[in-house]
C-alpha cells in the first residue's frame, strides 16, 4: 500500500475484554514500531520488529500487552483483560533498512483504544 | 529515556521563520539528529534529520552546531498548517529505535 495502515481506526472494549490491533506496514519495510499515546501526552515506545532479529519488548508497560509479526509483514498487538488505564491512541510505524540505518519511519493514522 | 531537551511551547506569527531548538548535550559521535512532527490527531510525520552537517529539504532546515550539543529546526515561512507538536529526536545508537520526549507545541498566529 501507500502507506501504513492501522486497523481498526476506532475501537471501543469494555473493560476485561481482550482486544487486538492490527497494522500493515509499507511492502518491504523490515523495521516495524508500535508506539502509544494517552491524552495530550508525548509517544511512548512499546515495541519494535527488525527482520528475523529477536524484537525489542523493553517498552511493553505489562504481561497484558504482546505483539507479533507474522511473515515479515503484519503486525498485531494484543492487550489482554483490558483496563481503563490501556486508553490511548496505538501507533504503529515502519521503516526501511537504510544505509547506515539513518531512514525515517512512517506511521500509520493510529487506533484509538476507549476502554469503558 | 528521552535524550533531548525543548522548549513545551512557542509561537510565531505566520509568514515568519519558526526557529525550533532542542538540546542533545549526550549525543554519541555515530547518533543522528530527527525531527518529526505531529499534526492534531494524525500519526507522527517525518521531517528531515542530520548528523553533523546543516541539513536542508522541501520542509525545513536543520542545523547542528559544531559541538552537536545541540540543534534547531527552521521552518522558513511558518503557516498556519505548521500548527504542531514538533519532536526532536536522537536515534539510539545501532539500533531502529526513536524516544520520543515531549516535544514543543509550535501555534503559528495569523
Amino acid at each position: 500500500g501507500a502507506g501504513v495502515s492501522q486497523s481498526p481506526s476506532n475501537k471501543v472494549t469494555e473493560k476485561g475484554k481482550d482486544v487486538e490491533l492490527r497494522c500493515d506496514p509499507i511492502s518491504g519495510h523490515t523495521a516495524l514500531y508500535w508506539y502509544r499515546q494517552s491524552l495530550g501526552q508525548g509517544l511512548e515506545f512499546l515495541i519494535y520488529f527488525q527482520g528475523n532479529s529477536a524484537p525489542d519488548k523493553s517498552g511493553l508497560p505489562s504481561d497484558r500487552f504482546s505483539a507479533e509479526r507474522t511473515g515479515g509483514s503484519v503486525s498485531t498487538l494484543t492487550i489482554q483483560r483490558t483496563q481503563q488505564e490501556d486508553s490511548a491512541v496505538y501507533l504503529c510505524a515502519s521503516s526501511n533498512k537504510g544505509l547506515l540505518m539513518n531512514t525515517e519511519a512512517f506511521f500509520g493514522q493510529g487506533t484509538r483504544l476507549t476502554v469503558v | 529515556d528521552a535524550k533531548t531537551t525543548q522548549p513545551p511551547s512557542m509561537d510565531c506569527a505566520e509568514g515568519r521563520a519558526a526557529n525550533l531548538p532542542c538540546n542533545h548535550s549526550t549525543i554519541s559521535g555515530n547518533e543522528y539528529v530527527y525531527w518529526y512532527r505531529q499534526i492534531h490527531s494524525q500519526g507522527p510525520q517525518y521531517i528531515i534529520h542530520g548528523l553533523k552537517n546543516n541539513e536542508t529539504n522541501e520542509m525545513a532546515s536543520l542545523i547542528i552546531t559544531e559541538d552537536r550539543k545541540s540543534s534547531t529546526l527552521i521552518l522558513p515561512h511558518a503557516t498556519l498548517r505548521d500548527t504542531a507538536v514538533y519532536y526532536c529526536i536522537v536515534r539510539t545508537s545501532g539500533t531502529y529505535k526513536y524516544i520520543f520526549g515531549t516535544g514543543t507545541r509550535l501555534k503559528v498566529l495569523a
